[in-house]
């Protein structure tokens, strides 16, 4: 079944280490997105990728890291200078395929950091 | 700026009834794509309808429907004869196409579907 995936389901680091976050899809999709909720607030913007070998921040980059060498990966690094990176994270894909704007959503990444 | 607001963070309704969510926008561009994602209890996020702005006739999935109205910039979401797996967290979001392909995000409504 086409999808994205993201692993592991919950992460638990250390305060100091960076930790890298998993993100696949086999649904052929250009872009990918990386967003952070927060209980109460709704999905902000961390890094998004229009195509391979590009990416552009979102509105709250500072303290993360992405690339992508293949169409289908988009891994998010949460580096040490995140001072708060105790959140939820969702991987997203979209396609401009007939015009169709729509994100798909992989089923997340819990990351606790003490 | 695009924004998205939605000015209910909680509702509840009974099962069988009727509920409406509220979702207003700001942007200055004319052509633009509306959803409604909701998110259960899970965390997967999911589809639940989309309006194209081009397009006059609001949309409808099943119990889900839209009341679009472009120069209010409201999107507003009637759920019909609710359920209880319709308790969930619902987004407004929207996309403008050809201008950095980001999709903006209202900070959630979250229903209650009570038995």
């Amino acid at each position: 079944d086409g999808g994205i995936t993201q692993s592991p389901k919950y992460l638990f680091r250390k305060e100091g280490q960076n930790v890298t976050l998993s993100c696949e899809q086999n649904l052929n999709h250009d872009a990918m997105y990386w967003y952070r909720q927060d209980p109460g607030q709704g999905l902000r913007l961390i890094y998004y990728s229009q195509i391979v070998n590009d990416f552009q921040k979102g509105d709250i980059a500072e303290g993360y890291s992405v690339s992508r060498e293949k169409k289908e990966s988009f891994p998010l690094t949460v580096t040490s200078a995140q001072k708060n990176p105790t959140a939820f994270y969702l991987c997203a894909s979209s396609t401009e395929g007939l015009a169709v704007y729509e994100q798909y959503f992989g089923p997340g990444t819990r990351l606790t950091v003490t | 700026a695009q924004t998205v607001t939605q000015s209910q963070p909680e509702m509840s309704v009974q099962e069988a009834e009727t509920v409406t969510l509220s979702c207003t926008y700001d942007t200055s561009e004319s052509n633009y794509y509306l959803f409604w994602y909701k998110q259960p209890p899970s965390r997967q996020m999911i589809l639940v309808i989309r309006q194209e702005a081009y397009k006059q006739q609001n949309a409808t999935e099943n119990r889900f429907s839209v009341n679009f109205q472009k120069a209010a910039k409201s999107f507003s979401l009637k759920i019909s004869d609710s359920q209880l797996g319709d308790t969930a967290m619902y987004f407004c979001a929207f996309f403008v196409p050809n201008t950095g392909n980001q999709f903006y995000f209202g900070t959630g409504t979250s229903l209650t579907v009570i038995p």
